[in-house]
């Protein structure tokens, strides 16, 4: 149980184009979304959290207009990188919680984007 | 506030070898503790987590880690290495309860050596 899937799981694109990334939750009703990404050989860090219905939470420094993130329903969640550069270049995790273990993350398999 | 600091950033282990990966955390609320696993160019794999009772929790593929409140750590070990688990590890904290924002430490990477 506590799947969630990500899509694509990789994805090249020019610079100046929009990319978007899937998040589900496959198995549970996700409340809560959280957005990571990751550097090579570095930590997550956490970009934006989301509850389905509501707007985004960016952390500080994170570009609300360049990363839109929408949670229509209790399974999805996008990520949008709007008009990426090749600094954008980077793996985006996304993880979920339920209505049960509010307290742990399940987490998707990530997505490499690679803006060229 | 909260943050997780990672000794040693590459660990290498004999096959059979105990595996230690030192964690320590700071949180102004009492916290709950993670540790996950990520493969290359893969998503993150929870091994074990603490949240309240017993200090000494069990994971899976035979990892543990004890909370030690006195000196901020949750180190995680395993007996015996194997070589599949030579991989990318992370120490992660949050405050106790739900919805909580969650701190990474910046990982070590296990290798193991045949």
């Amino acid at each position: 149980g506590a799947v969630v899937s990500q899509h694509p799981s990789r994805v090249i694109c020019k610079s100046g184009t929009s990319v978007k990334i899937e998040c589900r939750s496959l198995d549970f009703q996700a409340t809560t979304m959280f957005w990571y990404r990751q550097f090579p050989k570095q930590s997550l860090m956490l970009m934006a959290t989301s509850n389905e219905g509501s707007k985004a939470t960016y952390e500080q420094g994170v570009e609300k207009d360049k990363f839109l993130i929408n949670h229509a329903s209790l399974t999805l969640s996008t990520l949008t990188v709007t008009s990426a550069h090749p600094e954008d270049s980077s793996f985006y995790i996304c993880s979920a919680t339920d209505r049960i273990n509010t307290y742990e993350q399940y987490f998707g398999p990530g997505t490499r984007l690679t803006v060229t | 506030a909260q943050s997780v600091t990672q000794l040693g950033s590459h660990v290498s282990v004999s096959e059979g070898a105990l595996v230690l990966l030192r964690c320590n955390y700071s949180s102004s609320v009492p916290p709950y503790l993670f540790w996950y696993v990520q493969y290359p160019n893969q998503g993150l794999q929870l091994l074990l987590k603490y949240t309240t009772g017993a200090t000494l929790v069990k994971g899976i593929n035979g990892f543990e880690a004890e909370f030690k409140k006195s000196e901020t750590s949750f180190h995680l070990t395993k007996p015996s290495a194997h070589m599949s688990d030579a991989a990318e590890y992370f120490c992660a904290v949050s405050g106790a309860g739900g919805y909580q924002k969650v701190t990474f430490g910046t990982g070590t990477k296990l290798q193991v050596i045949p």
